[in-house]
């Protein structure tokens, strides 16, 4: 089973800090590399899909970025608010058709 | 209203009772799958399928059975539910096949109890 490790687990910010959290994959056979966002009592939503190495994605004040060499991406998020509260999942996607999901960042943002 | 829907949203059963979640979707995607959810381990796929009549184990396929005879519906059945299967289950479709390169749409998630 593909092992897809994501950090902090955890993470509390203020109102207005940047924040950023980790997500580690196997660096062989590598096809997509997905961000969702998952807010309590609702249905995980994609955030970006990476498919290139050195590829940058952006949407609003959230980023992300991919390295498939080393088998990593970063998720930025820039002056967090309260309703970026929520856990940011990652998931990788081997060449084949299984999608692999990390356990999740849990970000809680305080006014 | 392009969506992913689950039936039921909630579900308190007992051991070994026969019983199939239901996911259909409107977007004529091509890939489906299955999903649980455990605290602390994230959402592990249990089935998925490309297209219909083709379907394939996840990481935990054990105790399940899924079937994709029409494009839009990818019913999840438990056969003889045990405790261990109590989790929250999401259905989950995509554009291509092959899956990689599409965003996952999610069903509302189904909570499942077994005593």
């Amino acid at each position: 089973i593909l092992n897809v490790e994501q950090s902090p687990q955890s993470l509390h910010v203020q109102e207005g800090d940047s924040t950023n959290f980790t997500c580690s994959f196997p660096s062989s056979n590598f096809y997509a590399l997905h961000w969702y966002r998952w807010e309590t009592a609702k249905s995980p939503e994609a955030l970006f899909v990476m498919t290139l190495n050195g590829d940058e994605k952006k949407k609003g004040r959230i980023s992300a970025t991919l390295n498939t060499k080393e088998g990593y991406s970063y998720l930025y998020i820039k002056g967090s608010q309260p309703e970026d509260s929520a856990t940011y999942l990652c998931a990788f996607w081997e060449y084949g058709n299984k999608l692999v999901f990390g356990a999740g960042t849990i970000l809680r943002v305080k006014s | 209203e392009a969506q992913v829907t689950q039936n039921p949203r909630y579900l308190i059963t007992v051991t070994g009772k026969k019983l199939t979640v239901t996911c259909s979707q409107n977007m004529n995607h091509e890939y489906m799958s299955w999903y649980r959810q455990d605290p602390g381990l994230g959402l592990r796929q249990i089935y998925y399928s490309m297209n219909v009549e083709v379907t394939d184990k996840g990481d935990v396929p054990e105790g399940y059975k899924v079937s994709r005879k029409e494009k839009r519906n990818f019913p999840l059945i438990l056969e003889s539910p045990s405790p261990n299967q109590t989790s929250l289950y999401f259905c989950a479709s995509s554009l291509g096949g092959s899956g990689g390169p599409y965003e996952q749409y999610f069903g509302p998630g189904t909570r499942l109890t077994v005593t």
